[in-house]
């Protein structure tokens, strides 16, 4: 198993603002992988971020929204930019064992006004 | 494409019962099925995962069936608790890192 810490757990942030997701690994890990769950649904696969390569976007997800960096093999983050009440969400961080079995952070629930 | 569905979507039932929670996915070309607990607000925490090699697995009083050729696995919960009330969600693997999340069976364990 692994795992997962994800900073900050929660946040308030105003419209127009940017937010940086931290999620720390306690093994070393190829792929990790982040995702969005919207108020009362389920989770949306955003983009996967592999160590020393660009991440790779979803359909509806770009760059430019949500930047990502993986600098090594156990941290990664996520920023979401230019918010808007529509990004409010619980952003999710998860990586996949050798046997496939996928393993979560506690999430980043964030709130925007 | 593959899509994962749950029924019910929500359940409520006494303290003590035994539990069935469904779930239905289109593409049998499943790499694997995994089964999450999620309490509100929270991350996901996993429960079992079945190979698609595998039947079923256990674990305590949770077990998880994969049928492949029907497109569905369930999960058993026996002797149910309060502690247990959260929302349940299965989730297929088809492999190349692509795992489609159904949208989850929100169980209430009343004591």
């Amino acid at each position: 198993s692994a795992v997962i810490s994800q900073k900050p757990s929660r946040d308030i942030c105003q419209r127009g603002t940017s937010l940086t997701i931290q999620c720390q690994v306690d093994s070393q890990v190829t792929m990790m992988f982040w995702y969005r769950q919207q108020p009362g649904q389920s989770l949306t696969l955003i983009a996967t971020a592999n160590q020393g390569s660009e991440a790779t976007y979803e359909s509806g997800f770009v760059i430019d929204k949500f930047p990502i960096s993986r600098p090594n093999l156990t941290f990664s983050t996520l920023t979401v930019s230019n918010m808007s009440p529509e990004d409010s969400s619980i952003y999710l961080c998860s990586v996949e064992s050798g046997s496939g079995e996928l393993f979560f952070g506690e999430g980043s629930r964030l709130t925007v006004l | 494409k593959q899509e994962v569905t749950q029924i019910p979507a929500a359940l409520s039932v006494p303290e003590g019962e035994n539990l069935v929670l469904n779930c239905s996915f289109t593409d049998s070309a499943i790499y694997n099925l995994q089964w999450f607990r999620q309490d509100p607000g929270k991350g996901l925490t996993s429960l079992l995962l079945i190979q698609s090699s595998q039947r079923e697995q256990t674990s305590g009083r949770l077990n998880a069936s994969l049928d492949k050729s029907s497109g569905r696995s369930t999960l058993y919960i026996a002797a149910s608790q309060p502690g247990d009330s959260a929302t349940y969600l299965c989730a297929g693997n088809t492999g190349g890192f692509k795992t489609i999340f159904g949208a989850g069976t929100r169980l209430f364990v009343k004591a």
